[in-house]
């Protein structure tokens, strides 16, 4: 089975701080890759697509390893808002369709 | 745009008993999923569609059907639920077929306990 692993925390800081999030890919095949957000008994909604030279939106950065099969999520300035628990996806074996593998979550708690 | 709407919230179901839970979307999005979230489990993929009439099975499809007869509906059916069915389940749509490489766009879930 392809895996998707994420470390799930939680992780506890306190607001101003930057926290970084790794997950690792089992399928070297995987060509797309994704950061999803998951807010407590929410939906998950799309954070950020995660691009081959890396990415940054605001606050928050995400990198991608193929040599390694890891992407990472960098949030600077934490804040208040950003607990939730953040989703690593990894997707795009090729051909058939319905393959995105979710992550178990990495639990994220900011504190004031 | 209501986006993707999912009804039920909730549910309890008796072991045994059948029922569908509905899910809209009014995107016209291509792709349609539906996935379960167990406590410690990633999402799972049960049934997906890449367009209406057409649908196929996911990673966790035993006791479950779906039906896919326009682009804006997709149902998922319990065919007899057990309790191994408690879990939360999302309702997903995607604009494109090739689905792996586009947003996601999820429901707001429905909370089924099975007793």
């Amino acid at each position: 089975r392809k895996e998707v692993e994420q470390d799930p925390g939680p992780f506890n800081v306190p607001e101003g701080a930057t926290v970084a999030f790794n997950c690792t890919y089992s399928n070297s095949a995987s060509q797309s890759f994704f950061w999803y957000r998951q807010d407590c008994r929410k939906e998950p909604k799309l954070l950020m697509s995660v691009y081959s030279s890396g990415n940054e939106d605001g606050r928050f950065t995400a990198q991608l390893n193929r040599a390694s099969q890891y992407i990472s999520l960098l949030i600077r300035d934490s804040k208040l808002s950003d607990s939730a628990t953040y989703l690593c996806v990894a997707a795009g074996y090729g051909g058939s369709q319905g393959n995105l593998i979710f992550g178990k979550g990495t639990k994220l708690s900011v504190k004031p | 745009n209501a986006g993707v709407t999912q009804t039920p919230k909730f549910q309890v179901l008796k072991t045994g008993q059948s029922m569908t839970l509905q899910c809209a979307q009014d995107m016209n999005h291509e792709y349609m999923s539906w996935y379960r979230q167990d406590p410690g489990m990633g999402l799972r993929l049960i049934h997906y569609s890449v367009g209406a009439g057409i649908t196929d099975q996911g990673e966790v499809p035993n006791g479950y059907n779906v039906s896919r007869s326009t682009t804006e509906d997709f149902p998922l059916r319990l065919l007899s639920a057990a309790p191994s069915q408690t879990s939360v389940y999302f309702c997903a749509s995607s604009y494109s077929r090739l689905a792996d490489y586009y947003e996601q766009y999820f429901g707001p879930g429905t909370r089924l306990t099975v007793t």
